[in-house]
């Protein structure tokens, strides 16, 4: 079955620590992909989308993510996390006409 | 601006009680989703509306499942006869445009808070 799978349900990190959140899809082909984010009592918002070229995606907050469609993967990352980072992440791929979520990277950033 | 609203923000249903959960979305987006979210696990697509059409329902998991969005603004998700199992926040999500189709999706989803349904 098509889906989308995160690595870690629970990341501890340390501010300044860096970090990445692995996301693998499991279909090829041109695809569309994006993280989303979910602080505490908030809605889930974008962080960063892929749609096409240039692989290596900037979105808010100093997050980023790479395309890597020979490892079918688009890994979440940030230099240097900050305590304001603590939030649920989700990775998302387009499958007819819908988004398909990971289940969830929980990251919990000690000040 | 006015986000996507979501009510009630909490409900407590008895096993086997109907539920109501509303949507307000955005002004203007003609997309609508409702999504599932069990604890510990990410959003599941429901069911899609584009207007008031109802264009995918593969994702409502039983007949007891019901979506409306008459007049291709507000939605309401029906649950009838409430089961334990229907615990998890509902989530609504609209956008301005439609999904393309296949893998391609230009129409950002802004999310609603959810409702969290607990089933006891």
């Amino acid at each position: 079955a098509q889906s989308v799978s995160q690595h870690n349900h629970h990341v501890i990190l340390s501010e300044a620590a860096s970090l990445e959140l692995g996301c693998n899809y499991s279909y090829g082909g041109t695809v569309n992909l994006f993280w989303y984010v979910q602080y505490p009592g908030q809605h889930l918002q974008l962080l960063l989308k892929y749609f096409s070229g240039d692989p290596l995606v900037k979105g808010i907050k100093g997050f980023e993510a790479e395309f890597i469609k020979s490892k079918f993967s688009f890994n979440l990352r940030k230099p240097s996390v900050q305590w304001s980072d603590t939030a649920e992440y989700f990775c998302a791929v387009p499958l007819r006409g819908k988004l398909i979520f990971g289940q969830g990277t929980e990251l919990s950033v000690k000040p | 601006g006015a986000g996507v609203s979501q009510s009630p923000r909490y409900k407590v249903a008895k096993r086997g009680q109907d539920v109501a959960l509303r949507c307000d979305p955005i002004s203007g987006h003609v997309s609508l989703f409702w999504y599932q979210q069990a604890l510990g696990q990410g959003p599941e697509f429901l069911t899609y509306f584009q207007n008031e059409a109802q264009l995918d329902k593969s994702g409502l998991p039983s007949d007891r499942f019901f979506a409306e969005r008459p007049e291709g603004s507000v939605s309401t998700l029906k649950i009838q006869r409430t089961q334990q199992e229907d615990s998890a926040v509902y989530l609504c999500a609209s956008s301005l445009g439609v999904p393309a189709g296949g893998r391609s999706y230009n129409s950002p989803l802004h999310f609603g808070n959810g409702t969290r349904l607990t089933v006891t």
